[in-house]
C-alpha cells in the first residue's frame, strides 16, 4: 500500500530561520511521482513541484529547494531565509506512474509552518 | 488562463438535506479529480473522471454521494442525504496528462459543515 508521512505537524521558526519540512513515503511501485502542495491561510491548494522517481536530482526554486533521496524513500523540502509569507500548510503527496488512467494521490496530513517577524 | 473553480465556497447544511458541489476545471484539462479532507486527517481521494467517465470511483464513501460530469465539462457532486461525518473540506483538481507526466491543479475547496 502506498503511505505518505509528514511526522512534522507544526512548526514555528522566525523570519530569516532555514527551516526544512520532512517527508517519508511507502510505496511498491518502481515508477511514481512525488508533489509539494503549499496551502495559504486563503485555503486553495497551490502546486510546488513535481519528481519523478527516476530523477534523483536535487531541484533549487529561488529560496525553496528538495532533496530527494531514494534510498531513504525521503523527499524533503527547505525553506532557506523564510519569510512571513511562507507560512502556510505544507503537504507532500505521492502518486504511482504507470500506464493508466488514475493518478490519485496519497497525500500526507502536512505540516503546519509558522514563520514568525 | 482561468484555475480551477469551484462553488460554494462554503455550505451550512443540516442532516438529511441535500448539497451539490460543482467544479469548473481549467479548460482542455480531460483529468478531473475529487478529494475530501476530514478534520484532522489526510486529504483522500474520492473520484476520478476522464472527460465524462467516471475511471475510479473507489473513494466515494457510500451510496450517499453521486458525482457527475456531463459533457466532460463541468462536474457537480451531490450528497443526498447528508450526514454529520460528510462535514469537511471538498477539493476539486483537474489535469493534463501529457507524455506521461500529469500534474494536477486544485481548486480552492467547498467548506461543507453539516449540523
Amino acid at each position: 500500500a502506498q503511505k505518505v508521512t509528514q511526522a512534522q505537524t507544526e512548526i514555528s521558526v522566525v523570519e530569516k530561520e532555514d527551516v526544512t519540512l520532512d517527508c517519508v513515503y511507502e510505496t511498491r511501485d518502481t515508477t511514481y511521482y512525488l508533489f509539494w502542495y503549499k496551502q495559504p491561510p486563503s485555503g486553495e491548494l497551490v502546486f510546488l513541484i513535481r519528481r519523478n522517481s527516476f530523477d534523483e536530482q536535487n531541484e533549487i526554486s529561488g529560496r525553496y529547494s528538495w532533496n530527494f533521496q531514494k534510498s531513504t524513500s525521503s523527499f524533503n523540502f527547505t525553506i532557506t531565509a523564510s519569510q512571513v509569507v511562507d507560512s502556510a500548510v505544507y503537504f507532500c503527496a505521492l502518486s504511482e506512474a504507470r500506464a493508466g488512467n488514475n493518478r490519485k494521490l496519497i497525500w500526507g496530513l502536512g505540516t503546519s509552518l509558522a514563520v514568525n517577524p | 488562463e482561468a484555475g480551477v473553480t469551484q462553488f460554494p465556497s462554503h455550505s451550512v447544511i443540516e442532516k438529511g438535506q441535500t448539497v451539490t458541489l460543482r467544479c469548473d476545471p481549467i479548460s482542455g484539462h480531460d483529468n478531473l479529480y475529487w478529494y475530501r479532507r476530514v478534520m484532522g486527517k489526510e486529504i483522500k481521494f474520492l473520484l476520478h473522471f476522464v472527460k465524462e467517465s467516471k475511471q475510479d470511483e473507489s473513494g466515494m464513501p457510500n451510496n450517499r454521494f453521486l458525482a457527475e460530469r456531463t459533457g466532460g465539462t463541468y462536474s457537480t457532486l451531490k450528497v443526498q442525504p447528508a450526514e454529520l461525518e460528510d462535514s469537511g473540506v471538498y477539493f476539486c483538481a483537474s489535469s493534463h496528462r501529457q507524455g506521461g507526466r500529469e500534474t494536477q491543479y486544485f481548486g480552492p475547496g467547498t467548506r461543507l459543515l453539516v449540523l
